[in-house]
């Protein structure tokens, strides 16, 4: 069946540190892939998506690449900031009925 | 513009109480879900509605109801609350037509005790 797998956090990282955040995924055919972020106390925001393989997903400093190879949408950033402390789910895009399969989320804290 | 609403923000419920969640959105989306978002396992499905008057099971239906009986809106209820039924639960929507991204509400925190 279709599921997602995420990196366990949480992660702890200085500012200005480098983030990598791994997701990889398991589907029929060629699903949408979606990173999705949640502030403290607050619903679900889109960050960015990709919906087709080698493209590139990429919004407020973040970037994630569709590898059809691998299997793999990576989530990353040069420069963390205080600011990115959330949780950080991958997601992949289930057709029928518009569904999302989502990872079990990775907890980053950022630290000044 | 206030995407979508839930209510109530926080309730606590005794084990067989019942109690409805309202999600409400203002964007005109075709499509809406309810989630339940537990410690370690992300966000589950409960149920779904592809349109106004239809709902369909998610990966978690068991112990809840849906309706949608009004486009805007979509009612997930619990008819006999269980303390396997504490999460926090989310409602979403989406546009059709080719529409991906999904608008999250703020959620409702649900305690049963």
């Amino acid at each position: 069946g279709n599921s997602v797998t995420q990196m366990e956090g949480p992660v702890t990282l200085s500012e200005e540190a480098f983030l990598t955040i791994n997701c990889t995924y398991t589907a029929t055919g060629y699903p949408s892939l979606f990173w999705y972020v949640q502030y403290p106390g607050e619903g679900l925001q889109l960050l960015l998506k990709a919906t087709k393989a080698d493209d590139k997903g990429s919004n407020k400093g973040f970037e994630a690449t569709y590898r059809k190879e691998t299997t793999s949408f990576h989530l990353e950033k040069g420069s963390v900031q205080v600011s990115d402390s959330a949780v950080y789910f991958c997601a992949l895009l289930y057709n029928q009925g518009g569904k999302l399969i989502f990872g079990q989320g990775t907890e980053l804290s950022v630290k000044p | 513009n206030a995407g979508v609403t839930q209510t109530p923000k926080f309730r606590v419920l005794k084990t067989g109480q019942s109690m409805t969640l309202l999600c409400a959105q203002d964007m005109n989306h075709e499509y809406m879900y309810w989630y339940r978002q537990d410690p370690g396992m992300g966000l589950r499905l409960i149920h779904y509605s592809v349109g106004e008057g239809t709902t369909a099971k998610g990966e978690v239906p068991d112990g809840y109801n849906v309706s949608r009986l009004k486009k805007q809106n979509f009612l997930l209820g619990l008819e006999s609350a269980a303390p396997s039924q504490t999460s926090v639960y989310f409602c979403a929507s989406r546009a059709s037509g080719g529409g991906e991204t999904q608008y999250f509400g703020p959620g409702t925190r649900l305690l049963v005790l």
